[in-house]
C-alpha cells in the first residue's frame, strides 16, 4: 500500500526543538521530490520546503517564515523524510504533513498529519 | 511572493447544481495550477493538476479551466460528498496556496 506516516509531533515550549518523521512504503521514496506543508488550526495550507531526490541533485528549499530555523532531511535508505525544527515559536504551532512532490502535491495513503503545539 | 486569491470564502450552493470557485494569482502562474479538497479531519487530497488534469480517481464531475492568472474549479452536479474546502495551489515560482473556499450546503 501506497503511504505516508508523519509521527513526532507533540506539546513543546516556544524555543524548544522537535523532530518531525514521515515513514514512506509503497513507491520509490529516493526517486520522489518531498513536500513538508502545515496546517494551523482553522487555518489554510502553509508550503514549509522540499528536497528534491538525490538523483536531482538534492536541493532544499524553505519558506521565509521557517528558513534558519527548520532543517529537511532524508533518508533513502530508511525510505524517511525528516523536518528538524528548532527555535520554535507559537506560530509554528500546526498539523505538519509530508507529501510527493511534482509540483503539485499528493497526500498519499490516510496520514493525518502529526500535530505540534508551541505553547508555555 | 506570489499571492493566490480565492472567491468567495464561502458558496452556498444545493446538492445537484453547479458550483463555480475561482481563484486568481497576483502574476503569471502559466499552467502549474493545482486544486485540492479538504474534509473536516482528514489531510487535503490532489483533484487537478496542471489546470485542467483529473488525478487519478477524480470523478468526471470536477473539471478546471483557466490560464495565466485567472482558473475556475467546476463542479458539475454537486454530490453530498463534495461538501468540503478547497484550495488552489500554483508551482511556478516555488509553492503557495490560496485561503481557500468552503462549499456548504445551500
Amino acid at each position: 500500500e501506497v503511504q505516508l506516516v508523519e509521527s513526532g509531533g507533540v506539546l513543546v515550549k516556544p524555543g524548544g526543538s522537535l523532530r518531525l518523521s514521515c515513514a514512506a512504503s509503497g513507491f520509490t521514496f529516493s526517486n520522489a521530490w518531498m513536500t513538508w506543508v502545515r496546517q494551523a488550526p482553522g487555518k489554510g495550507l502553509e508550503w514549509v520546503g522540499r528536497i528534491k531526490s538525490k538523483t536531482d541533485g538534492g536541493a532544499i528549499d524553505y519558506a521565509a517564515p521557517v528558513k534558519g530555523r527548520f532543517t529537511i532531511s532524508r533518508d533513502d535508505s530508511k525510505s524517511t523524510l525528516y523536518l528538524q525544527m528548532n527555535s520554535l515559536k507559537p506560530e509554528d504551532t500546526a498539523v505538519y504533513y509530508c507529501t510527493t512532490e511534482s509540483g503539485f502535491l499528493e497526500w498519499l495513503g490516510r496520514g493525518q498529519g502529526t500535530m505540534v503545539t508551541v505553547s508555555s | 511572493e506570489l499571492v493566490m486569491t480565492q472567491s468567495p470564502a464561502t458558496l452556498s450552493v444545493s446538492p445537484g447544481e453547479r458550483a463555480t470557485l475561482s481563484c486568481r494569482a497576483s502574476q503569471s502562474v502559466s499552467s502549474n495550477l493545482a486544486w485540492y479538497q479538504q474534509k473536516p479531519g482528514q489531510a487535503p487530497r490532489l483533484l487537478i493538476y496542471d489546470v485542467s488534469t483529473r488525478a487519478a480517481g477524480i470523478p468526471a464531475r470536477f473539471s478546471g479551466s483557466g490560464s495565466g492568472t485567472e482558473f475556475t474549479l467546476t463542479i458539475s452536479s454537486l454530490q453530498s460528498e463534495d461538501f468540503a474546502v478547497y484550495y488552489c495551489q500554483q508551482y511556478n515560482n516555488w509553492i503557495t496556496f490560496g485561503q481557500g473556499t468552503r462549499l456548504e450546503i445551500k
